[in-house]
């Protein structure tokens, strides 16, 4: 079973609509976890990060379930510009960062 | 500049060629990870260095790769005799973390793509 699995879309939604991912994660010894946000050909950058429950920032909110061993990103009144592809990043053993596949988003006007 | 810097961007090697790919993280980043990234796929752990010291490199896939920080600032990751299946878009990325990340901010070079025919 591989560390960090993730649904790689694409997911189409017009713009204003709300979009949500699950990533889901099989250390269950990891204390933090992220949310990092790659744009095509350009290299990731952190967008969340979720230490708790959840997290929100604006349209973003991260919410953290340990029990189920997953985390979701929840994007509301999608913009053209949140067309990206987000990875999801628990912090395993000794700040090993294992990383998703990636779940693909197309925001279409 | 102030971003973790890569080079070269790009290289091509043939089968059979040693590369050498080189990362100049931020200035007092303790943390230094390299990432291999195939197309499609998300970064895979490839090791990690808190300042000088190559604490983890179980992600490296065989011997013939290698990596190094001898004054834990530059780093270069080295290929020895490269396959196909080495071609990816190697990324470094480098966290003022002094062992602990939990900030889990982890600032990416813009990478190394490399195709080997």
């Amino acid at each position: 079973r591989k560390e960090v699995e993730q649904d790689p879309g694409p997911f189409n939604v017009p713009e204003g609509a709300t979009v949500a991912f699950n990533c889901t994660y099989s250390n269950s010894a990891s204390q933090s976890f992220f949310w990092y946000r790659q744009d095509c050909r350009k290299e990731p950058k952190l967008l969340m990060s979720v230490y708790s429950s959840g997290n929100e920032d604006g349209r973003f909110t991260a919410q953290l379930n340990r029990a189920s061993q997953y985390i979701s990103l929840l994007i509301r009144d999608s913009k053209l510009s949140d067309s990206a592809t987000y990875l999801c990043a628990p912090n395993g053993n000794f700040n090993k960062f294992y990383f998703g596949s990636g779940t693909k988003l197309n925001v279409k006007p | 500049g102030a971003g973790v810097s890569q080079s070269p961007r790009y290289k091509v090697a043939k089968r059979g060629q040693d590369v050498a790919l080189r990362c100049d993280p931020i200035s007092g980043h303790v943390s230094l990870f390299w990432y291999q990234q195939a197309l499609g796929q998300g970064p895979e752990f490839l090791t990690y260095f808190q300042n000088e010291a190559q604490l983890d490199k179980s992600g490296l896939p065989s011997d013939r790769f290698f990596a190094e920080r001898p004054e834990g600032s530059v780093s270069t990751l080295k290929i020895q005799r490269t396959q196909q299946e080495d071609s990816a878009v190697y990324l470094c990325a480098s966290s003022p973390g002094t062992g602990d990340v939990q900030s889990g901010e982890l600032f990416f070079g813009e990478g190394s793509r490399l195709t080997v025919l």
